[in-house]
């Protein structure tokens, strides 16, 4: 079984809509964080969490909001969705105990906003 | 602000050839390069290389970090039709954050 599964897959969406993305991780492993991916810029953060009660913006959070229902869980929500916010969406894990920040990744969720 | 960035941006080659693949940073600090690989799916880990560790080998699959250059080049010998992905580097600026470079997309043809 995957370690950090995310849910859905894919998604296809209207303008407007407001969208969750999920994920679940069995690493047990304290930190998560949110990316997206577009072509030709990499991976960006939009949020990370330490731990349940510990949630902080990354550099494009603008549009986005998340919650850490559980040391496990961490969803993202797109609360209006607009078709700039159409991209590759990953969902990641640390363990707060490493040095060097070593990060695991689901396999991902593609968002089309139409 | 924090900078990585790779080239080429994609490449092709043939069963058999050697790909060597690069990226540059400027951080405001460094604590490690990290490279992944990334097929249809997740990226997946590959190395992270240090301070105290500049050099990583796995198989095929060979890296060096040198922090005069501010540099790393990621080899891959006798490359095979499975090593098509995308190949990202990243660099941990601290114990949370990875900048990533936006990837290079490597091509092996039969």
């Amino acid at each position: 079984d995957a370690d950090v599964t995310q849910t859905p897959r894919n998604r296809i969406t209207k303008t407007g809509k407001r969208i969750m993305l999920e994920c679940s991780q069995t690493k047990g492993h304290d930190r998560m964080y949110w990316y997206r991916q577009d072509p030709g810029l990499g991976l960006r953060l939009i949020y990370y969490s330490f731990d349940v009660k510990d949630i902080n913006k990354g550099e494009i959070s603008d549009g986005y909001s998340v919650s850490r229902q559980a040391q496990a869980k961490f969803s993202l929500s797109l609360e209006s969705a607009i078709p700039n916010q159409t991209a590759l969406y990953f969902c990641a894990t640390s363990d707060s105990g490493t040095i060097h920040n070593e990060q695991f990744f689901g396999p991902g969720t593609r968002l089309t906003v139409l | 602000e924090d900078k990585v960035v790779q080239s080429p941006l994609s490449l092709v080659v043939h069963e058999g050839d050697t790909v060597t693949l690069n990226c540059s940073y400027e951080v405001t600090n460094f604590r490690s390069l990290l490279w992944y690989k990334q097929e249809k799916k997740a990226p997946t880990f590959l190395f992270m290389l240090t301070s105290s560790g500049i050099e990583k080998k796995s198989g095929r699959l060979s890296s060096i970090l040198d922090k005069k250059e501010l540099s790393s080049i990621l080899n891959i010998t006798a490359t095979q039709t499975g090593d098509s992905a995308i190949y990202l580097c990243a660099v941990a600026v601290n114990d949370y954050k990875l900048s990533f470079g936006a990837g290079t997309t490597v091509t092996v043809r039969a």
